[in-house]
């Protein structure tokens, strides 16, 4: 039969190249972006954060957007590698109040692959 | 180097036992959250505590799952009875509570209920 589950994003790129991997949020109230890498069997790890009130944070080779105004963040990853091959959920913390105060929601994810 | 640590990290079960998974936060983290991650659903939030008060378990099914933290160093979650729809990971995280801090996620407990 037919298998049915998420269908995640992917993007498959070439080693060396860039990757912009793109994330769209709908909660106004979050003020607190991150990005975090999963592998294969592991747990999701921190890549790089960011605060609503900047619009761009760079790390070690990963760039983070912030455009507030259409609710839309992106990664951006430098000279990609295979070793970046992974699952990247983008995540949003609310800080609203109530029971949502601090409380981290999940986007669907992208799958990158990068190939040698 | 301080880290979420959970246990067991893989469990296969039959239906209709009790399963209990456990999780040390990282020291000092006052906020835990337990997320079960699934190809159908994605990683969903099941429970949330801050200061070891429950403060959201609204993605939980409640007659079936339960989540406590005895104490600062532990939080469970308890599914009673297990069910074959239950087969996930489930990952616990902690961070501080503060805007601006991320947290820090458990390598998972993954689960597979026969």
């Amino acid at each position: 039969g037919e298998s049915v589950g998420l269908h995640l994003p992917t993007l498959s790129v070439q080693e060396g190249d860039n990757s912009i991997i793109n994330c769209a949020y709908s909660n106004s109230a979050s003020d607190y972006f991150i990005w975090y890498k999963q592998e294969s069997g592991k747990g999701p790890q921190f890549i790089i954060d960011i605060r609503s009130n900047m619009d761009k944070r760079q790390g070690q080779r990963v760039t983070v957007l912030l455009n507030k105004t259409v609710k839309h963040l992106s990664l951006q990853i430098a000279a990609t590698q295979p070793g970046d091959s992974a699952v990247y959920f983008c995540a949003e913390k609310d800080w609203s109040g109530g029971t949502s105060y601090g409380k981290l929601t999940f986007g669907q994810g992208t799958i990158l692959t990068v190939h040698p | 180097d301080a880290r979420v640590t959970q246990t067991p990290r893989h469990k296969v079960t039959e239906m209709g036992q009790e399963v209990t998974m456990r999780c040390q936060p990282i020291l000092g983290h006052n906020t835990v959250f337990w997320y079960r991650q699934t190809m159908m659903q994605g990683l969903e939030l099941l429970a949330y505590f801050r200061n070891r008060a429950p403060l959201d378990d609204s993605g939980m099914p409640k007659d079936r799952f339960s989540a406590e933290m005895p104490d600062a160093t532990l939080a469970t979650l308890k599914i009673q009875p297990s069910e074959p729809r239950d087969s996930a990971v489930y990952f616990c995280a902690s961070g501080p509570m503060s805007s601006g801090n991320t947290i820090y996620f458990g390598e998972g407990s993954w689960l597979t209920v026969v």
